[in-house]
């Protein structure tokens, strides 16, 4: 099974509501990262969160890390038409054996803001 | 500032022909740098990733092959594409030690084999 799972797979919301995501991971994490993808593009890079940070923000984004829990929240306050997209957590796990961290990305969760 | 190309956008294979995805990476100096697949609605699957010229490590073994001849570009390559080689096609970035920093994607290459 996969290290980072977004939860849920598919969320739809008005524009100017909250829309959260969550995303769950099974080890130990280096880091945890959020990315964002429009549809039939590449990712971009929203935020990244380090397993000694509890919580980040950049503009309307806020990112939650909870180790003990083994999971973390995206939240998106004040929605527009333009935030629909893909969004992925991608976790870094600890201890790997090679000299590569690899970043595993979970499988997404879309995001739909209806204007 | 950094920036990531790819080419082509897309591309339309048949089955058994060969492939070549470039992605060539301006602005920065050794970066590692990742191919990615994407099937649709999914996540990103590593296909291989470079941490210089000439290293190249592969995630899950298949039909494709990947190169770097030179510090900022990276190949993703097949003599015989198959069925299931359709997908998106990721390349990425990042700088620092491997996989533990931001990675920064080029806009795709969505290839169709059929």
């Amino acid at each position: 099974s996969q290290q980072g799972e977004e939860d849920p797979q598919a969320l739809s919301i008005q524009e100017g509501e909250n829309a959260t995501m969550n995303c769950s991971y099974k080890t130990s994490i280096n880091n945890l990262q959020w990315y964002r993808q429009n549809s039939g593009r590449g990712l971009v890079h929203l935020i990244l969160i380090r397993s000694n940070e509890r919580e980040k923000h950049s503009g309307r984004l806020r990112v939650t890390l909870d180790t003990s829990k083994k999971s973390s929240s995206l939240l998106i306050t004040a929605s527009r038409a333009a935030d629909t997209a893909s969004y992925f957590c991608a976790t870094v796990p600890l201890l790997m054996k090679t000299s590569y961290d690899k970043v595993i990305f979970g499988p997404g969760t879309s995001l739909s803001v209806i204007p | 500032s950094q920036t990531i190309h790819q080419w082509p956008a897309t591309l339309v294979q048949p089955v058994g022909s060969p492939l070549s995805l470039e992605c060539t990476v301006e602005g920065t100096s050794n970066p590692n740098l990742y191919w990615y697949r994407q099937a649709a609605g999914r996540g990103l699957q590593l296909l291989f990733y470079s941490v210089g010229i000439g290293q190249i490590s592969s995630e899950v073994p298949q039909n494709l092959s990947a190169s770097r001849p030179q510090d900022r570009q990276f190949i993703l390559s097949s003599k015989k594409l198959l069925l299931s080689d359709s997908g998106f096609y990721l390349c990425a970035w990042s700088p620092g030690r491997a996989g533990t920093d931001t990675q920064y994607f080029g806009p795709g290459t969505r290839l169709t084999v059929l």
